[in-house]
Formats: structure tokens, C-alpha cells, sequence
């Protein structure tokens, strides 16, 4: 079952936070978070696993609520470089890590 | 420089021609993956392979094959049977083991002339 992020895309003045959604049916193991800009490969971000853990990178920051089955990206102060398209990916189990379910992408744009 | 080499960059193929993508990579890792990308679908798993001599259809496998000779090599073949092949493909790789996360080659643009 793909999971769904929200919104689909959201457009933002330098400095402004923002928050992308990523929402699964299923239990989740893990979630992996990618930004990819137009034309070039997906750039890995960071991987929540089950159990809550919270990771950061840089002022981009994530959760993982395993109630919910949901992991939420936070951008703080978002910078012109932030601009691309989100991707999340999914892992139902541990052993099912080789393959993962992506969602469509949130676009953000961040304008000066 | 460690990493996963897409080519070529720009693909053109003429009807009923059989193209193939190259992927290699120098990062021994043991999975690779093959995407199809078409604008506003995200990433689609066309093959996997998580050893040599293996590999298993993804999400959209007809129409395209593989093969896994080599650990670093995993070529995509789009055929004839594929009609609609014009997208942006991107080879994956990934080091085996829980919670390792995916690198990317840079893609290869593929168009029916």
C-alpha cells in the first residue's frame, strides 16, 4: 500500500518552517526520507525507525509516530537550497528493508 | 571517488528497437534497483537484485529485463514490448543489512524518436 505525504506541494519564503506528511495503512518498520531536485537523483536524507526515534540533520529534523504510522519531516528556516521534491519510503518489516513502497513526493519551493 | 555511474545520460529510441541502461557501481554493495520515473508518480520499482545471478520483477517489470552478472553491474534492458519507455530511469544500490538507505545514480532520460 503506497503511503501518502501531504501536501502535495507547498511553496515557502526563505526562512519559513514547513512540515511534509508521510502516512501509511500499514505498520511500518521504518521510513526513509529523500529530496531530489529536478532532473537529478534523489539525495538520501535520514531513516526513522519504529519506536519513535527522532533524527536531525542540519535544520531539517523527523519523526516517527508508530501509532499513527506516520513520519513527518520538519524544514526549520528553510533555505533556497531546501527547493525539491520530497520522497518518502516505506518498509512494512525488517526483512521487507530491500524493497521500499515510495509515496509520490511533496514539491516545495522556497522563494527568496 | 566511490559511487553509481548511469549511462548514457540522454536516450533516444526508434520503434521496435530494444535499448539498453547501464548501471555500474564501486561501492560493493549487494543490492541493486531499477526505477522508472514519470512526472507526478514518483518512483516505480521496475527489477531488484539483492545477489548475483538473482533478481526479481518489480512493480512494473513488463516490457523491460535484466540481468546481474557482475556484483557492480545491473543493465536494464527496455524493449519493444514496451510502448509507452519515454522516462527518466534511475539505477539504485544499496549495502545489505537493516536500515542501510538507497544511493542513487544520476539517471538516465529516455525518449521515443
Amino acid at each position: 500500500q503506497q503511503p501518502v505525504q501531504s501536501p502535495q506541494a507547498v511553496i515557502l519564503r526563505e526562512g519559513e518552517d514547513a512540515v511534509i506528511n508521510c502516512s501509511s495503512s500499514k505498520a511500518l518498520y521504518s521510513v526513509h526520507w529523500y529530496r531530489q531536485k529536478h532532473g537529478e537523483a534523489p539525495v538520501f536524507l535520514m531513516i526513522l525507525l519504529k519506536g519513535g526515534e527522532q533524527k536531525g540533520h542540519d535544520k531539517i529534523s523527523a519523526s516517527f509516530n508508530e501509532k499513527k504510522q506516520q513520519s513527518s519531516l520538519y524544514l526549520t528556516a528553510s533555505q533556497l537550497s531546501y527547493s525539491g521534491t520530497y520522497f518518502c519510503g516505506t518498509a512494512p518489516g525488517a526483512g521487507n528493508n530491500r524493497k521500499l513502497i515510495w509515496g509520490l513526493g511533496t514539491s516545495l519551493a522556497v522563494n527568496p | 571517488d566511490g559511487g553509481i555511474t548511469q549511462s548514457p545520460k540522454y536516450l533516444f529510441r526508434k520503434e521496435g528497437q530494444n535499448v539498453t541502461l547501464s548501471c555500474e557501481q564501486n561501492l560493493n554493495h549487494d543490492a541493486m534497483y531499477w526505477y522508472r520515473q514519470d512526472p507526478g508518480q514518483g518512483l516505480r520499482l521496475i527489477y531488484y537484485s539483492q545477489i548475483v545471478n538473482d533478481f526479481q520483477k518489480g512493480d512494473i517489470a513488463e516490457g523491460y529485463s535484466v540481468s546481474r552478472e557482475k556484483k557492480e553491474s545491473f543493465p536494464l534492458t527496455v524493449t519493444s514490448a514496451q510502448k509507452n519507455p519515454t522516462a527518466f530511469y534511475l539505477c539504485a544500490s544499496r549495502l545489505d543489512g537493516t536500515n542501510q538507505p538507497q544511493h542513487f545514480g544520476d539517471g538516465t532520460r529516455l525518449s521515443i524518436l
